[in-house]
């Protein structure tokens, strides 16, 4: 049972441009909500999480916006960098479940210089 | 604060062997997970241990298995290796007072031939 959605799949945007990305998740017990960044040949790096309490976070150029009502979040790059350009997983859990991330399929992000 | 480490971080095998796969955490975690990354099937949860016990398991056969020591290191082991079982093993730690923030490695590339 996919948890979570994500998409698009892949998402192609110019320097300067936002870039953003979705996701829906089923399970209403999930309690925190982070976004992955993944070059290639490197493992995934936390970029920044919500909680549900919260509808908005922001850190530098980062957005999450959060819906709880429609059990969705996204991702907003703003003035998207080329450097941006990588997979980026949402992923979902239950500080109750201990560690246990269920991600969404990924998106892969292009920018255009 | 050095990162997580995984040795290998390249391997080749032959269906039926087995492998054991090395993970040491950021220096103060206890909780490490695992995860297996295919094109796929994408990100997928394999165990988690804290304190040298497996606190939580994900939908793979029994081949896969696990286990954690004293000074939190961690390693996974695949027996019976199949041609699916080709991936990226990843682990990811974290701490006892944010153990939904988890920090991942490089991760081990296994192929299996």
């Amino acid at each position: 049972q996919q948890q979570v959605k994500q998409s698009p799949q892949s998402l192609i945007v110019q320097k300067g441009g936002i870039s953003i990305i979705n996701c829906a998740y089923e399970n209403t017990a999930f309690d925190y909500f982070p976004w992955y960044q993944q070059f290639p040949g490197k493992g995934p790096a936390l970029l920044i999480a919500i909680r549900p309490d919260v509808s908005e976070k922001k850190e530098g150029r980062f957005t999450i916006s959060f819906n709880k009502s429609a059990k969705q979040f996204s991702l907003h790059i703003m003035d998207s960098q080329p450097g941006d350009s990588a997979t980026y997983f949402c992923a979902a859990s239950r500080e109750t479940s201990g560690s246990r991330l269920t991600f969404g399929e990924g998106t892969q992000l292009t920018v255009n210089p | 604060k050095a990162g997580v480490t995984q040795t290998p971080r390249y391997l080749i095998k032959t269906r039926g062997q087995q492998v054991t796969l090395s993970c040491s955490p950021i220096s103060g975690h206890r909780s490490v997970s695992w995860y297996q990354q295919t094109p796929g099937q994408g990100l997928q949860f394999l165990f988690e241990y804290f304190s040298e016990t497996q606190r939580n398991k994900g939908n793979f056969p029994g081949r896969f298995s696990g286990r954690q020591f004293s000074n939190s290191r961690s390693e996974m082991n695949v027996s019976t290796l199949e041609l699916g079982d080709s991936a990226l093993y990843l682990c990811a730690s974290s701490s006892r007072r944010t153990p939904y923030e988890q920090y991942f490695g490089p991760g081990t590339r296994l192929t299996v031939t």
